[in-house]
């Protein structure tokens, strides 16, 4: 079945340590996005790529970065510079304006 | 700058009444609308869109929304509500022009009591 991937459900880390999440699709879209939610706020964009070995900062993109090597393959680390890290992290991926495919999401405590 | 709101954060509706969640946002220009579900614990799930055309969409589980210009909404409706649609209900807006981003509202949880 096709779909997006994210891995770790929960991590949990202390403060200071970077920690990267996982995101892998086998849909074949060019576009892929990572969003941070927190109660009462909605999404937030923090980085997003339109194709292989591009990628654009969103709303919030300090303290985090991305790679985007393969057209698969999203990950995003969450690093120490980060003030507030604990969140629910959602990976997606589109091929088409708006119509965005989700992952189950990483759920991410830092103490 | 584009904006969405969801003014309401719930509403609650007995099973077989009719829903509506509310959503107005606040772009220039033409924007694309959309409409998102979560489950506890789970990434959204697509609903319907609003691309052009007719200003009525028609989406996943029954559900369907009207886009009016004039009052820059566009309500997520449906006439029967079940039990089942209990979850966090997001809007959300995109400009081409803004590489097709989507910005979200904060999202309304829909309550259905049987």
């Amino acid at each position: 079945d096709g779909g997006i991937t994210q891995s770790p459900k929960y991590l949990f880390r202390k403060e200071g340590q970077n920690v990267t999440l996982s995101c892998e699709q086998n849909l074949n879209h060019d576009a892929m996005y990572w969003y941070r939610q927190d109660p009462g706020q909605g999404l937030r964009l923090i980085y997003y790529s339109q194709i292989v070995n591009d990628f654009q900062k969103g709303d919030i993109a300090e303290g985090y970065s991305v790679s985007r090597e393969k057209k698969e393959s999203f990950p995003l680390t969450v690093t120490s510079a980060q003030k507030n890290p604990t969140a629910f992290y959602l990976c997606a991926s589109s091929h088409e304006a708006g119509n965005l495919h989700f992952g189950n999401g990483t759920r991410l405590t830092v103490t | 700058a584009q904006s969405v709101a969801q003014p309401e954060d719930q509403v609650n509706v007995a099973e077989g009444n009719p829903l509506t969640v509310k959503c107005t946002y606040s772009v220039s220009g033409n924007p694309y609308l959309f409409w998102y579900v979560q489950y506890p614990n789970r990434g959204l799930q697509f609903l319907l869109k609003y691309i052009t055309g007719d200003n009525l969409v028609k989406g996943s589980y029954g559900f369907e929304a009207e886009f009016n210009k004039s009052q820059t909404s566009f309500h997520l409706k449906k006439p029967s509500a079940l039990v089942s649609d209990s979850a966090l209900y997001f809007c959300a807006v995109s400009l081409p022009e803004y590489g097709n981003k989507l910005v979200f509202g904060a999202g309304t949880i829909l309550r259905v009591k049987s």
